[in-house]
């Protein structure tokens, strides 16, 4: 079965921490994008990443940053986090554009 | 820029019933698919169906279809002898051929009554 795994379901940290949320597939997918949920907001891109090393900013990519040194692991790193970036994070993959999105099970991260 | 909108923010039927969910979207292009996805409240997002734009006869997906209507940019999805387990937040998709990212609207929360 295809698989898209989050390192925290729920995730609560400070104002100015560093935060790493990491995400791994294993479906050797090229395509790999993390995604923003806010109630009535729907889904946002951040950042995409189409191949390793690749990256590109999606539609609200101000605050965060990521890292793709591996073809299954894409990480989402907000450098200081602040309480407006409090929300679901989700990240997906896919092995075709546009294609079928495999997502994982989203971060619930609090920012207090 | 693409935009999708979906207009209800909650609805809720009794098992068994046919629900009907809207989705409009907005492109100057011509080549494009659309999606409806599913979140339950387990959080795992699935996709339900899919439709190219090419393709005029409706997706069908056992007890999920979709109405297009790409004149009118309107991307429906209807279920029918709805059950309990279709209870979720629905998320119609909107994604260019060619290009990696997709549109999401904004989600209509679909409660199933016993």
């Amino acid at each position: 079965d295809v698989k898209v795994t989050q390192s925290s379901r729920y995730l609560v940290k400070r104002t100015g921490e560093k935060v790493f949320l990491e995400c791994v597939q294993d479906m050797d997918h090229e395509n790999m994008f993390w995604y923003r949920q806010d109630p009535g907001l729907g889904l946002r891109l951040i950042y995409f990443s189409y191949d390793v090393k690749m990256k590109e900013k999606g539609d609200i990519p101000e605050g965060y940053s990521v890292s793709r040194e591996k073809k299954e692991r894409f990480s989402l790193i907000l450098e200081s986090a602040s309480t407006n970036q409090t929300s679901m994070y989700l990240c997906a993959s896919s092995l075709l554009v546009p294609g079928k999105l495999f997502f994982g099970s989203g971060t619930q991260l609090s920012v207090l | 820029a693409q935009t999708v909108t979906q207009s209800q923010p909650e609805m809720s039927v009794q098992e068994a019933e046919t629900v009907t969910l809207s989705c409009t979207y907005d492109t100057s292009e011509n080549n494009y698919y659309l999606f409806w996805y599913k979140q339950p409240p387990s959080r795992q997002m699935i996709l339900v169906i899919r439709q190219e734009a090419y393709k005029q006869q409706n997706a069908t997906e056992n007890r999920f279809s979709v109405n297009f209507q790409k004149a009118a940019k309107s991307f429906s999805l209807k279920i029918s002898d709805s059950q309990l387990g279709d209870t979720a937040m629905y998320f119609c998709a909107f994604g260019i051929q060619g290009a990696q990212k997709l549109v999401f609207g904004q989600g209509t929360r679909l409660t199933i009554n016993p």
